[in-house]
């Protein structure tokens, strides 16, 4: 089974600082995504990835950066965290179209 | 403007009642994920639909693609308490994905 692992299950913290959240997937998958889930608004995609070094906006990118330095790994970092970043952050990884494998979630909370 | 639009959002039924949930868009995808999601957790793929009008059943659940491969409509027969859930269907066109906004599914016993 594919796993993706997500570093934080709950994040606490405060206005200005730089955060990163880590994401790890242990089946070679070429495409690695992060998203933002809050309520009523669905899953929006914050930036995804195809490759190593490659990376793609998607469609809230603003106040957010990615880097994925291995294949496995594609880490997200909010440059100054801001109150209205509080939400889920959900990380997935997939090979091609085929179905996307999540993790379980990184609930941000920015006080 | 959201590409797949879900309806209800919300539908909160008692044990034994059979839903539909609905998922649809004005654009073709080359093929249309379901997912559910529990509180706390991930999605997690339940079916993939490829081909306009195809009709795939999980237990009780059963999944249809439009002939268009524009919409799908997901049935749940005899809703179980374990059904409870988000919904979220996705359409896939190359290596792009469109979620829905999805339906938060409430069984009572």
């Amino acid at each position: 089974d594919v796993k993706v692992t997500q570093s934080s299950r709950y994040l606490v913290k405060r206005t200005g600082e730089k955060v990163f959240l880590e994401c790890v997937q242990d089946m070679d998958h070429e495409n690695m995504f992060w998203y933002r889930q809050d309520p009523g608004l669905g899953l929006r995609l914050i930036y995804f990835s195809y490759d190593v070094k490659m990376k793609e906006k998607g469609d809230i990118p603003e106040g957010y950066s990615v880097s994925r330095e291995k294949k496995e790994r594609f880490s997200l970092i909010l440059e100054s965290a801001s109150t209205n970043q509080t939400s889920m952050y959900l990380c997935a990884s997939s090979l091609g179209g085929q179905p996307q494998h999540f993790g379980d979630g990184t609930r941000l909370s920015i006080l | 403007t959201q590409l797949l639009e879900q309806s209800p959002q919300f539908l909160s039924i008692q044990e034994g009642e059979n839903l539909t949930v609905y998922c649809n868009s004005s654009s073709v995808f080359s093929s249309l994920q379901w997912y559910r999601q529990e509180p706390g957790e991930g999605p997690v793929l339940l079916v993939t639909v490829v081909t306009g009008g195809e009709v795939k059943k999980l237990k009780r659940l059963t999944f249809q693609f439009g002939d268009a491969r524009k919409d799908s409509s997901l049935h749940i027969t005899a809703a179980q308490p374990g059904d409870t859930g988000l919904y979220l269907c996705a359409g896939v066109f190359g290596n792009q994905f469109y979620f829905g906004t999805g339906t938060s599914l409430t069984v009572i016993p």
